[in-house]
């Protein structure tokens, strides 16, 4: 069954300052990665996908993602964080072929001025 | 607008009582997927539907059920309800059966039992 972690409930960065949150899953095959971002009181909105191809997936908002089959990683970047980066983000795996996403617990990212 | 509709958008009811939140798809989306989240439980798979049809099913309770009008449509019913089935419910669509382009989300349904 495949499942993922996520790193650190809660991340705390200024403004300016690089956005890292941390994702590894587990998977018995290829995994097709995601990551979602939901802001307060909102619905989850697609940041960037991996399925198949080159192993940097770049999303929006300047998000980008590695695929690393080696350390089982996705891990989310952004070089500079916004105020407006501030909300919950969620990665997500679904096997290749598989219908269902399976979600991780998910990381409150805080951006202070 | 994701495109997707929920409705409604909240929802408050007493223990034991039946409920059903609605859901429609994005326009050309045949998927359509409910999750509940919690902050116990975080984001769970409960059933998924394509064109019509039962697709996948996750953790959903048995006093739980879903169905896909022709229309595309779906409705998710929860009855007997008990306080800790108080959540956020979301649909979410996606063109195919595979979801592998990822899914889009409606805004959610939070469900308060009292």
């Amino acid at each position: 069954a495949q499942s993922v972690t996520q790193l650190g409930s809660h991340v705390s960065v200024s403004e300016g300052a690089l956005v890292l949150l941390r994702c590894n899953y587990s998977s018995s095959v290829p995994p097709y990665l995601f990551w979602y971002v939901q802001y307060p009181n909102q619905g989850l909105q697609l940041l960037l996908k991996y399925t198949t191809g080159a192993t940097l997936v770049k999303g929006i908002n300047g998000f980008e993602a590695e695929f690393k089959k080696s350390e089982t990683s996705f891990h989310l970047t952004k070089p500079s964080a916004h105020m407006s980066d501030a909300a919950e983000y969620f990665c997500a795996v679904s096997r290749s072929g598989s219908e269902k996403l399976v979600f991780g617990k998910g990381t409150k990212l805080t951006v202070n001025p | 607008d994701s495109g997707v509709t929920q409705t409604p958008k909240h929802l408050i009811t007493a223990t034991g009582q039946r409920v059903t939140l609605r859901c429609s798809p994005r326009s050309g989306d045949l998927s359509v997927y409910w999750y509940q989240q919690s902050l116990d439980q975080g984001l769970q798979f409960l059933i998924q539907y394509y064109n019509g049809e039962e697709r996948a099913k996750g953790n959903i309770l048995e006093r739980f059920s879903a169905q896909q009008f022709p229309d595309l449509h779906s409705e998710l019913n929860l009855s007997s309800l008990e306080l800790g089935d108080s959540a956020l419910y979301f649909c979410a669509s996606s063109v195919g059966g595979r979801g592998l382009r990822g899914y889009t989300f409606g805004s959610g349904t939070r469900l308060t039992v009292v």
